[in-house]
């Protein structure tokens, strides 16, 4: 167990839905990033907050969003799914540089 | 988007072997370059981080060396178990998250 905890492991939905996706970073660890990895490509950065702040965005789609409460876990929220959003979502936490990443949420849109 | 690039691909090489890939990177806004291990269906380990400032951290046997003038890394295991086999990343952190797309080792009883 990493310390960084997602939910849930395995989401199956249809095109055009919306999903939550939950991540709870390790415990003291103000930072929480995303991270989306498709089947055709590596690891691709989404977006970082940092104490409930956004601190980077990546290549978030515009259908994406994500937010961290003030128990510093966060939620990555994405709509109007579509086929090619299915990949495998890791979410991170890190204490000065070292990130910790959690086990994942596998996304399958049908 | 920035290129971040590692060599070999794949690499087999026997039990007690020496390794290392390379990772090169953009120079410019350089903040931190980082090595991970992943395994298939599990999460990306870290195995060492050397920020801008000079601070570095590192576990198990792995060692790394960093150039951040001319943007490049080698990350180095001695002496390769059974259980090294995995791909590794390299990610580069400048104003953003840039990973590589890995060396996958195998490394042969």
């Amino acid at each position: 167990d990493s310390g960084v905890t997602q939910t849930p492991k395995h989401l199956i939905t249809a095109t055009g839905q919306r999903v939550t996706l939950r991540c709870s970073p390790r415990s003291g660890d103000l930072s929480v990033y995303w991270y989306q990895q498709s089947l055709d490509q590596g690891l691709q950065f989404l977006i970082q907050y940092y104490n409930g702040e956004e601190r980077a965005k990546g290549n978030i789609l515009e259908r994406f969003s994500a937010q961290q409460f003030p128990d510093l876990h966060s939620e990555l929220n994405l709509s109007s799914l579509e086929l090619g959003d299915s990949a495998l979502y890791f979410c991170a936490s890190s204490e000065a540089g070292w990130y910790t990443f959690g086990s994942g949420t596998r996304l399958t849109v049908v | 988007i920035l290129n971040v690039e590692q060599s070999p691909q794949s690499l087999h090489v026997q039990e007690g072997d020496s390794t290392n890939f390379t990772c090169s990177f953009p120079s410019s806004n350089f903040y931190a370059l980082h090595w991970y291990r992943w395994e298939t269906a599990k999460s990306p380990e870290a195995l060492f981080v050397m920020t801008l400032n000079g601070d570095e951290k590192k576990k198990g046997r792995i060692s790394a060396t960093l150039n951040t003038k001319e943007g490049y890394s080698y990350l180095y295991i001695k002496g390769s178990q059974p259980e090294d086999s995995a791909t590794y990343l390299c990610a580069f952190t400048g104003n953003q998250f840039y990973f590589g797309t890995g060396t996958s080792l195998t490394v042969i009883p």
